[in-house]
């Protein structure tokens, strides 16, 4: 069935280091993908979306690239703050027939000042 | 900016009891949607909506059932509360299909 795995539970990075938190997905037909974001105490965030094979979502800084061949809507940030502690999701949808979203497990990403 | 409001915050239950958890949105979203957040396990659907009277069964729906009364308020009911539904409870809603989804800051439910 339809599935994202998000390859890290957790990422301990210091500041200014580069992040990479890993996605790939599996699915039927061509979902939208998504990533949010979950600080402490609070719902998820939309962070961006992307629609097409391709396309580059970014926001804050944060960006990732779909990539239908590989499968993958890698998130990345060039220079990390500690303000950027939190947990990360990367999601699809909708899917084929329906509207559902599926999420992936989450990464969790400490910075350390 | 899309407003969606959960609630009780907090609610303890025993065993069998029954439990209503609530959600409004105020920006006449069509989709609405219940999730349960666990450790390791991240945001797992339970029911959805796109509109009112209309119901929809997600991937974990066992023990569950949800109200749509009207385009603003989705209701999720556990008639026979169990421990393993102990959670972390978020209503989201979206005007789309493909658009974001504006999510509530969650209902931590406890069974004992």
């Amino acid at each position: 069935g339809d599935s994202v795995t998000q390859t890290e539970g957790q990422v301990a990075l210091s500041e200014e280091d580069f992040l990479t938190i890993h996605c790939n997905y599996s699915a039927s037909g061509y979902p939208a993908l998504f990533w949010y974001v979950q600080y402490p105490g609070e719902g998820p965030q939309f962070l961006f979306r992307a629609s097409r094979d391709k396309e580059k979502g970014s926001s804050r800084g944060f960006e990732a690239t779909y990539n239908k061949e590989t499968t993958s809507f890698h998130l990345q940030k060039a220079s990390v703050q500690e303000s950027d502690s939190a947990v990360y999701y990367c999601a699809l949808g909708p899917l084929t027939g329906n509207y559902k979203y599926v999420f992936g497990a989450g990464t969790r990403l400490k910075v350390i000042a | 900016e899309a407003a969606v409001t959960q609630s009780p915050r907090n609610k303890v239950t025993v065993t069998g009891g029954n439990v209503t958890l609530s959600c409004r949105q105020t920006n006449s979203h069509n989709y609405m949607y219940w999730y349960r957040q666990d450790t390791g396990h991240g945001l797992r659907l339970i029911h959805y909506s796109y509109g009112a009277g209309n119901l929809q069964i997600g991937d974990v729906p066992d023990g569950y059932k949800a109200t749509r009364t009207t385009q603003e308020d989705f209701f999720l009911l556990l008639e026979l509360a169990s421990p393993s539904q102990t959670s972390l409870y978020f209503c989201a809603s979206s005007d789309a299909l493909y658009a974001e989804q504006f999510f509530g800051p969650g209902t931590r439910l406890t069974v004992l």
